[in-house]
């Protein structure tokens, strides 16, 4: 049974940093490409980034380029986005999404069938 | 960039037929994914390229798309349908994922 699990969420203060991890379990993780999606409170779905299959290839949504960075550990099947730079309009729950496929451009049709549960960011002083 | 147009709102009575629209500029020439989120739960899957279904989801859900409107078609709406939809497509030319606003379809 496939499962994605986040975690590392809390509340921080403006300018500084935060690192949200997501597990994954129930496929072959080096074979599937990832996505954050965060949500703020009352607000609909946004994309954040996706990291492909193997490393190689990253996007960014345009409100968090430059800020956040994704990343993943294969020894570890784990998912990461590194956070910097927060402010309040980042505020809200982030999900963790596999991809159906490798997120290779030319490849993939860049959609999510799993989803973790998500973990709440609030960015406060 | 590219852009998705949800409406807000849509309401059905138990028993009718929902459909939800996503409009975008040629978005017949992408293929489409819809999303159901119930209240404080994660999105799920619903439709995927367009008009497929993942398993376990009923044949109730339908998609289809065609020139510059995507739809979402819920037949025989039940109470536990109640919960928001979301679009969603790759864009190629600025390389990001894009979700529509949402639809929250409420069950009269």
């Amino acid at each position: 049974q496939v499962q994605v699990m986040e975690s590392g969420g809390g509340v921080v203060q403006p300018g500084t940093s935060l690192r949200l991890s997501c597990g994954a379990a129930g496929f072959t993780f080096g074979t599937k490409g990832f996505h954050w999606v965060r949500q703020a409170p009352g607000k609909g779905l946004e994309w954040v980034a996706v990291i492909s299959f193997d490393g190689s290839n990253e996007y960014y949504g345009d409100s968090v380029k430059g800020r956040f960075t994704i990343s993943r550990d294969r020894s570890r099947n784990r998912v990461f986005l590194q956070m910097n730079s927060l402010t309040a309009a980042d505020t809200g729950v982030y999900f963790c999404a596999k991809d159906v496929g490798p997120a290779v451009a030319g490849l993939s049709s860049y959609y999510f069938d799993s989803w973790g549960q998500g973990t709440l960011v609030t960015v406060s002083s | 960039s590219y852009v998705l147009t949800q409406s807000p709102s849509v309401s059905v009575a138990p028993g009718e037929t929902a459909r939800i629209t996503c409009g975008g500029n040629n978005i017949g020439d992408r293929r489409i994914h819809w999303y159901q989120q119930s209240p404080g739960q994660a999105p799920v899957l619903v439709v995927y390229d367009d008009r497929d279904r993942p398993s376990g989801i009923p044949e109730r859900f339908s998609g289809s798309n065609s020139a510059n409107t995507a739809t979402l078609t819920i037949s025989r709406v039940e109470a536990g349908d109640e919960a928001d939809y979301y679009c969603q497509v790759w864009d190629d030319d600025t390389t990001q994922v894009v979700f529509g606003g949402g639809t929250k379809l409420t069950v009269l």
